[in-house]
């Protein structure tokens, strides 16, 4: 089915390791987003991309990267996990500005012990 | 910079029943699109409604409806007739029209379904 793929979808990663939380669409979107979920507290934009080869940093950037080489990849890396970083990570997607709503992926789990 | 407040963290709704979730938001602009979205268990988020602040006609979807206040910068969702299958966290989101503009959302609110 068409949609945005995120892998894994649990994952435990040890303080100070890194790892890449992978995120695909097939809908040709040039707009895709990076959001982290914690409890209380909505979503928060951590960055975007509003087409291959730009990315930007969104509310809270730090202690992640991004890259944009593809249409259809977005990557988002953590470097030196912290506990700070146990969240639920959400990868969406838009077609273009408007109306449009996201598609969201199903989400990442991770924990940091 | 917009914010979206939702200001209750919780609701319960019988069965059948009407419930209201409420949502405002503050903006200086004129033009804007505004959106509800459930999370249910399974953590997939699902657009549930949109709606264009240029227009004045509530959106409607099925048993969800919105009343949007525009003056009063007030977006609230309506479910009719409640299901056990409404049981969700509800998230209100506000997107400006300009380029880049990305999905600021509400901290959500979390609806049981008493059956």
């Amino acid at each position: 089915n068409a949609g945005v793929t995120q892998t894994p979808k649990f994952r435990i990663l040890k303080i100070g390791q890194s790892m890449t939380l992978q995120c695909a669409q097939d809908m040709n979107h040039n707009y895709m987003y990076w959001y982290r979920q914690d409890p209380g507290m909505g979503l928060k934009l951590i960055y975007y991309s509003v087409g291959a080869g730009i990315t930007d940093k969104g509310e809270v950037p730090n202690g992640y990267n991004v890259s944009r080489s593809t249409t259809e990849d977005f990557p988002l890396r953590l470097e030196l996990a912290a506990p700070s970083q146990t969240s639920v990570y959400f990868c969406a997607s838009q077609r273009d500005r408007g109306l449009y709503g996201y598609t969201f992926g199903s989400g990442t789990r991770l924990t940091v012990v | 910079a917009q914010t979206v407040t939702q200001s209750q963290p919780e609701m319960s709704v019988q069965e059948a029943e009407t419930v209201t979730l409420s949502c405002t938001y503050d903006t200086s602009e004129s033009d804007y699109y505004l959106f509800w979205y459930k999370q249910p268990p399974s953590r997939q988020m699902i657009l549930v409604i949109r709606q264009e602040a240029y227009k004045q006609q509530n959106a409607t979807e099925n048993r969800f409806s919105v009343n949007f206040q525009k003056a009063a910068k007030s977006f609230s969702l309506k479910i009719s007739d409640s299901q056990l299958g409404d049981a969700a966290m509800y998230f209100c989101a506000y997107r400006s029209p300009l380029a880049n503009s990305k999905l600021t959302f509400g901290k959500g609110i979390t609806l049981s379904v008493r059956p």
